[in-house]
């Protein structure tokens, strides 16, 4: 079954780094998300990402925030100078152009972020 | 802003009894309602929806209800496994403005079967 691939699992950074998550949606999918979930809350969007740019942002998804689709396969964020509290687990997620809302996701399973 | 809150953070039932998983939302614009299922260190993985139209969906062990008036849903699991042992998310389906959809999720409620 096709998977969405997210690397690294684990990502521990100095606060005031960048760090670059890595994801690699399933191959015929058009559309792209990034939502994250802090430790014990809900999961909360981010980005979504379409046609080389950004269709939907969340107000978590500020100036130190950054999509990008470098090549044909991967799908990253980028976080310019991490927060304590961006420590979270962030998934990548991606669905299919024609997809609508009665047809879930297809999430990766996740990295986690621990900002130090 | 909680649109979608899941009051119940865990639950526990014995195999083979019926699981109820409850979720509350206030936005009366949501389309469609989905259960995720999530395992640890993996990413939450679509269950079962319900269109905002309809007051019930079943796959399988799986029933979604939905009371619009109530603005509730829950999903009934029968009969529970211990491989049900997860977390679950209900989460609602809102439009964008560029015409693509957003989930927003409750803070799960993770469930517990008992052998």
């Amino acid at each position: 079954e096709p998977e969405v691939t997210q690397t690294p699992s684990h990502q521990v950074t100095q606060m005031g780094q960048e760090v670059i998550l890595r994801c690699v949606p399933i191959s015929n999918h058009l559309y792209f998300y990034w939502y994250r979930q802090i430790l014990g809350q809900k999961v909360e969007f981010l980005v979504s990402f379409y046609n080389n740019e950004i269709s939907e942002k969340s107000e978590i998804f500020d100036d130190q925030f950054s999509v990008e689709r470098p090549d044909g396969s991967n799908f990253t964020l980028k976080i310019r100078s991490t927060k304590l509290e961006d420590s979270a687990m962030y998934f990548c997620a991606s669905s299919e152009i024609r997809i609508w809302g009665a047809y879930g996701y297809t999430f990766g399973s996740g990295t986690r972020l621990t900002v130090v | 802003d909680q649109q979608v809150k899941q009051n119940s953070p865990s639950l526990s039932v014995q195999e083979g009894r019926i699981s109820i998983l409850n979720c509350d939302y206030t936005n009366s614009m949501f389309d469609y309602f989905l259960w995720y299922k999530k395992y640890p260190a993996e990413g939450p993985t679509f269950l079962i929806s319900i269109s905002s139209i309809k007051d019930k969906n079943e796959d399988g062990r799986f029933t979604v209800f939905l009371n619009k008036s109530a603005k509730h849903l829950s999903l009934h699991i029968v009969p529970s496994q211990p491989g049900d042992s997860a977390v679950y998310f209900c989460a609602a389906s809102a439009v964008t403005s560029s015409g693509t959809y957003k989930y927003i999720f409750g803070t799960g409620t993770r469930l517990k079967v008992l052998a």
